[in-house]
């Protein structure tokens, strides 16, 4: 069965400061995502990775693939406020279905 | 561009009330969609797979009577809730994925029943 751990499940930050979300995965996986969740919304797509060393960035926001670590990070960079949010990933195998970590719940204090 | 369009948005119910979610894919033909439900806080939790013109495939726990999938046509899945109780309540969420992928979903659908 796939699992897939994100940590820290929670993470509160300074404005300013760099931090790193984990995701490990167990088993070989197509495709890893990496969304964005506001309160009361749905899920907001940030990144698709693909292939082993994959590495995407788009503003403050980078994310990694080590397909041989079964590991993805993302990695914030002089986090603003508007970045807090709910960050998930989840990776998909067989037939497309996709399983999601648990999510860390990112607060930006001023 | 392509859109997974969920509708409604919100719903209150009574129980023992039947409730229908849509979701649709626009630009796109979906032969597969996945339906989520997501409790407060929580990680979204895979309740079925619908396959366009067969039946659904539902993980482990999820009852097949209680949460009724049909996937009519390329663009149009619907899972109705039949006869909700307060426990049903929850964030519904689909998803569908076109050619690239991307994994898109839908709105979501926030599900109270009283």
């Amino acid at each position: 069965e796939l699992k897939v751990e994100q940590n820290p499940l929670f993470l509160s930050m300074q404005e300013g400061k760099n931090y790193t979300i984990y995701c490990n995965y167990s088993t070989t996986s197509d495709r890893l995502y990496w969304y964005r969740q506001d309160p009361g919304k749905s899920l907001e797509s940030l990144f698709v990775l693909l292939s082993n060393g994959a590495v995407k960035q788009e503003g403050r926001l980078m994310a990694s693939l080590d397909t041989k670590a079964r590991l993805s990070t993302l990695h914030i960079t002089a986090a603003v406020h508007d970045l807090s949010a709910t960050y998930f990933c989840a990776v998909t195998y067989n037939n497309n279905d996709m399983r999601f970590g648990a999510g860390t719940r990112l607060t930006v204090k001023p | 561009g392509a859109v997974v369009s969920q509708h409604p948005s919100r719903v209150i119910c009574k129980s023992g009330t039947s409730v229908k979610i849509e979701c649709r894919s626009l630009d796109f033909q979906a032969t597969t969609m996945f339906w989520y439900r997501q409790f407060p806080k929580q990680s979204l939790m895979l309740m079925a797979t619908s396959n366009e013109g067969s039946k659904a495939t539902y993980e482990q726990g999820v009852e097949k009577d209680k949460f009724l999938i049909n996937h009519a046509s390329l663009t149009l899945s619907t899972l109705t809730v039949t006869s909700a109780h307060p426990e049903d309540s929850s964030f519904y969420i689909c998803s569908a994925s076109p050619r690239v992928p991307v994994g898109l979903f839908g709105q979501g659908t926030r599900l109270t029943v009283v």
